[in-house]
C-alpha cells in the first residue's frame, strides 16, 4: 500500500529537549516535506527536499533541521525545542513532472506538545 | 514568489445546496493548482489539481474547480452537499520549478440537515 508513516504520532517534550520525528515514503517519490498546521494559518512549509542530499527552507524554518540521506526517508529535528513549536506536523511526499508538483501524499500527522 | 487566499474561512450550507468555496491566487510562472480536504483528525486528501491541462478540472466527490486566469481565481464548487463534505479545505499554489508549495488559511464547511 502506498503511504507516507510519520512517527511518533502524539510528543510531549520540555523546552530544550532534542527530538526528531521520522518520515517515510514508499513511493520512490523524488519531493519530500515538512508542514506545520496552526489554527487559522493553514499549513505552512517548514522544509522541502527534491532528492536526496537536496533540501531547503520553506517559509518558517527557524528552530528546525532536516537531512535527506535516503529517497524514502526525511526526518524532522528540533534541536531546542520551545513552546511556540507546539503544533500539528504533517510530512508529504510527491513526484515532480515537467518542473510541476504533482499530487502530495500526506501522513497522518505528529502532534507535539512543547512544555 | 507565489501565495494564496481563501476570501471565506467559514462556509455554511444546508445540505443538498451548492457550496461556493473561493480561492485567489498569485503566481509569477504558470502554477499548478490543487484543492485538498481534510476531515477533522484526519490528514490531508486531494480532491483536485490543475497543472495547465483543462480550465475545468473535476475532481473526486462530486467537486469541480475552474483555473481563471484573468482573474488568478480558483474556485471550487459541488452543486449538491452531502453531510461528509463537513470539514476543511485548503487551496494550494506551487510554481513551475519552484518547489516551494503556498497553503491558503483554509475554509471550514458546515453542513446543516
Amino acid at each position: 500500500e502506498a503511504q507516507v508513516t510519520q512517527n511518533p504520532r502524539y510528543l510531549i517534550t520540555v523546552t530544550g529537549k532534542k527530538l526528531t520525528v521520522t518520515c517515510s515514503q514508499n513511493m520512490n517519490h523524488e519531493y519530500m516535506s515538512w508542514y506545520r498546521q496552526d489554527p487559522g494559518l493553514g499549513l505552512r512549509q517548514i522544509y522541502y527536499s527534491m532528492n536526496v542530499e537536496v533540501t531547503d527552507k520553506g517559509d518558517v524554518p527557524e528552530g528546525y533541521k532536516v537531512s535527506r540521506k535516503e529517497k524514502r526517508n526525511f526526518p524532522l529535528i528540533l534541536e531546542s525545542p520551545s513552546p511556540n513549536q507546539t503544533s500539528l506536523y504533517f510530512c508529504a511526499s510527491s513526484s515532480i513532472l515537467a518542473g510541476l508538483q504533482e499530487t502530495q501524499y500526506f501522513g497522518p500527522g505528529t502532534r507535539l506538545l512543547v512544555l | 514568489a507565489q501565495s494564496v487566499t481563501q476570501l471565506d474561512s467559514h462556509v455554511s450550507v444546508s445540505e443538498g445546496t451548492p457550496v461556493l468555496l473561493r480561492c485567489n491566487y498569485s503566481s509569477s510562472y504558470s502554477p499548478s493548482l490543487f484543492w485538498y480536504v481534510q476531515h477533522p483528525n484526519k490528514g490531508l486528501q486531494l480532491l483536485l489539481k490543475y497543472t495547465s491541462a483543462a480550465t475545468l478540472v473535476k475532481g473526486i466527490n462530486g467537486f469541480e474547480a475552474e483555473f481563471k486566469k484573468s482573474e488568478t481565481s480558483f474556485h471550487l464548487t459541488k452543486p449538491s452537499a452531502h453531510m461528509s463534505d463537513a470539514a476543511e479545505y485548503f487551496c494550494v499554489v506551487s510554481d513551475r520549478g519552484d518547489y516551494k508549495l503556498s497553503f491558503g488559511a483554509g475554509t471550514t464547511v458546515t453542513v446543516r440537515a
